[in-house]
């Protein structure tokens, strides 16, 4: 079993639409989560960290924490062509390394 | 916000080469930095976390020989492909995480370095 999965996608939405991005990971004792925005050929930005169990809101993207049922989740609202990227998803392992997941492409229609 | 500079930014070569690539935390200290790799449309894969005065730890498959890692500083590491071959070909990216603060901190990603071996 992979330790952070992601659906790769694409995933498309039309502009304006809320993109929901998924991720769940397997080391129950995983206690920080970061949301990572890739454009092509370029190294991943930071968009959202999550620590505590409940939504995290940051302008147009909501980070969802779910410990129990070992899901994290991200919503982008009022999606911009500006948005279509791979969003990585990453746990911080109990055993203190940061695992990413493969990624989900996103594509944003105009 | 915390910036990480990884230079250089694409490397073409020879077969054979040894390739240095700094990461720099520019405005933190920075105890940890992360090694990946990342090839075409795939998920990034840690290579080795770098420790700042010790040795770095490598990830299981990656050989420490071919992979030169040095953290010398609290703001400097360097990764050394040694003697590259086509098949080191690959996009690899540094991270660092804040020293200060919580333990939680995000890593911060350099802007990565293109290495084409010919």
């Amino acid at each position: 079993q992979k330790e952070v999965e992601q659906n790769s996608g694409p995933l498309s939405v039309p502009e304006g639409a809320i993109a929901s991005l998924n991720c769940t990971y397997s080391d129950r004792g995983s206690q920080s989560f970061f949301w990572y925005r890739q454009y092509s050929g370029k190294s991943p930005e930071l968009i959202m960290s999550i620590y505590s169990n409940g939504d995290k809101e940051d302008g147009r993207f909501t980070a969802q924490l779910n410990k129990a049922s070992q899901y994290v989740s991200l919503l982008i609202r009022d999606s911009q062509p500006s948005d279509s990227a791979t969003y990585l998803c990453a746990a911080k392992t109990s055993y203190d390394k940061v695992i990413f997941g493969p990624g989900t492409s996103l594509s944003v229609i105009p | 916000g915390a910036v990480v500079s990884q230079h250089p930014s694409r490397v073409i070569c020879k077969s054979g080469t040894s390739v240095k690539i700094e990461c720099r935390s520019l405005d933190f200290q920075a105890t940890t930095m992360f090694w990946y790799r990342q090839f075409p449309k795939k998920s990034l894969m840690l290579m080795a976390t770098s420790n700042e005065g010790s040795k770095a730890t490598y990830e299981q498959g990656v050989e420490k020989d071919k992979f030169l890692i040095n953290h010398a500083s609290l703001t400097l590491s360097t990764l050394t492909v040694t003697s590259a071959h086509p098949e080191d070909s690959s996009f690899y990216i540094c991270s660092a995480r804040d020293n200060k603060g919580i333990g939680n901190q995000p890593q911060h990603f350099g802007d990565g370095t293109r290495l084409s071996i010919l």
